[in-house]
């Protein structure tokens, strides 16, 4: 299986921040990379997959980027919505796929 | 718009079977273009894949729950079912569903499902 390491577990930010969240996989990965964002009490939803590619209706302040093992995604500017738990998912190698164990970004 | 809706009892006993299904309403479903999977959440935990189904009946399974679980869909009705065997407290979760095109782009609501005597 394909181990997914997402880094920070949390973070405190304010609005208008710049946010970054890594997530690492255990081997190469060809960019078959997801990013989704939960709320609690909520599904999860889809941001970006094949590791840049926002879905239709993501807000451009989202972005994700990076290669073979290592991909980040970027909040250019932290909006009071976007607090929220943020996974990563790779879907190259399956079964099975595999998710990130998540990012907690919190107000500070 | 396509929509996925769960259904299924909320309480299962321990050593009994958990079923649940999914209904999709909306475009897609009658299409192997698309994959339809669980994924569960633990209390306060991430997301961990079961499965998946394609309309034709192809199934993919998580190895870690493999030996327990079964996947069907029921192209007549369109829905996808999920069913656990022999469950213990610790398959205690909240079940979503899902449509897989490259990623899981439409999901349930999720159907909380509680073991417990």
């Amino acid at each position: 299986d394909i181990q997914m390491t997402q880094s920070p577990s949390s973070l405190s930010a304010s609005v208008g921040d710049r946010v970054t969240i890594t997530c690492r996989a255990s081997q190469a990965i060809s960019d078959a990379l997801a990013w989704y964002q939960q709320k609690p009490g909520k599904a999860p939803k889809l941001l970006v997959y094949g590791a840049d590619t926002l879905e239709s209706g993501v807000p451009s302040r989202f972005s994700g980027s990076g290669s073979g093992t290592d991909y980040t995604l970027t909040i250019s500017s932290l909006q009071p919505e976007d607090f929220a738990t943020y996974y990563c998912q790779q879907y190259h190698n399956m079964p099975p796929l595999t998710f990130g164990g998540g990012t907690t970004v919190g107000i500070k | 718009q396509l929509q996925l809706q769960e259904s299924g009892p909320g309480l299962v006993k321990p050593s009994e079977t958990l079923s649940l299904t999914c209904t999709v309403s909306g475009d897609s479903f009658n299409s192997d273009s698309y994959f339809w999977a669980w994924i569960r959440q633990l209390p306060g935990k991430g997301l961990e894949w079961i499965g998946s189904v394609s309309y034709s009946g192809s199934t993919y399974y998580n190895p870690s729950l493999k030996s327990r679980v079964t996947i069907s869909v029921d192209t007549s009705k369109n829905q996808f079912s999920l069913k656990v065997n022999s469950v213990t407290a610790a398959d205690t979760a909240v079940y979503y569903c899902a449509r897989r095109w490259v990623a899981l782009d439409h999901w349930g609501q999720g159907s909380r499902v509680s073991v417990s005597s």
